[in-house]
């Protein structure tokens, strides 16, 4: 069974184009998160929620909205693409707990490419 | 200045050499530092968190925290070819920030 896993693995569409990417994790952790990794492969957060409610939130264009209907989803709302978004875009989990051990779970990823 | 450097490589290294792969970083803040590995189009991987000054060793991997010089390695020893895979850096502030800086990450690739 996959721990974490996204949907769709790979998405090409035009610009100016609106497109959900979706993450469910079935490792009942509180904690998700969604990465942006660029094509020299820097990993970079963009958004966290903790059990449902917004945790952090990095300098990203407004276009990008995520929504967690509950804990153990996470979707990614894009509007308007653009060509710079072109990215392979990580969804990750984590129990969520503070201390040592809260180790960040990822999915394999989402490969959108902007036209 | 980035908040964690390091070397991109690439990294090319013969069967059952050992690897050194480093990572420095500016703010001493951060408390806990991890080093994911990440396969070609797969999701980076845990393989090791340390949270303390000094060494952790797990297997053929060794994880190193300097705090006062703002640096941390990782040792691979006896490396495979299975070891060939990027290698990320990263940090935490820890408590309840659960948010991870990570490097650029090192390309590794081990030659049979």
């Amino acid at each position: 069974d996959t721990a974490v896993s996204q949907t769709p693995k790979y998405l090409v569409t035009q610009m100016g184009n609106d497109k959900s990417i979706k993450c469910e994790q079935n490792l009942g952790h509180d904690t998700m998160y969604w990465y942006k990794q660029d094509s020299k492969k820097f990993l970079k957060i963009m958004f966290s929620y903790n059990n449902k409610e917004l945790i952090i939130n990095e300098t990203v264009p407004n276009r990008f909205s995520p929504k967690s209907p509950d804990k153990a989803h996470l979707n990614l709302h894009i509007n308007s693409l653009e060509l710079g978004d072109s990215a392979v875009y990580f969804c990750a989990s984590s129990r969520g707990s503070s201390g040592l051990t809260d180790t960040q779970y990822f999915g394999p990823g989402t490969r959108l490419t902007v036209l | 200045q980035k908040e964690v450097e390091q070397d991109p490589g690439p990294l090319s290294v013969p069967e059952g050499a050992i690897v050194s792969l480093n990572c420095t970083y500016s703010n001493s803040a951060f408390q806990y530092f991890m080093w994911y590995r990440q396969y070609s189009r797969k999701g980076p991987e845990l393989l090791m968190y340390t949270y303390s000054s000094g060494n952790k060793e797990d297997g053929r991997f060794t994880a190193q925290v300097d705090k006062s010089s703002k640096y941390i390695s990782l040792f691979i020893r006896d490396s495979q070819p299975s070891d060939s895979a990027t290698y990320l850096c990263a940090m935490s502030y820890g408590g309840s920030n659960y948010k991870l800086t990570f490097g650029k990450g090192t390309l590794l690739t081990v030659n049979p």
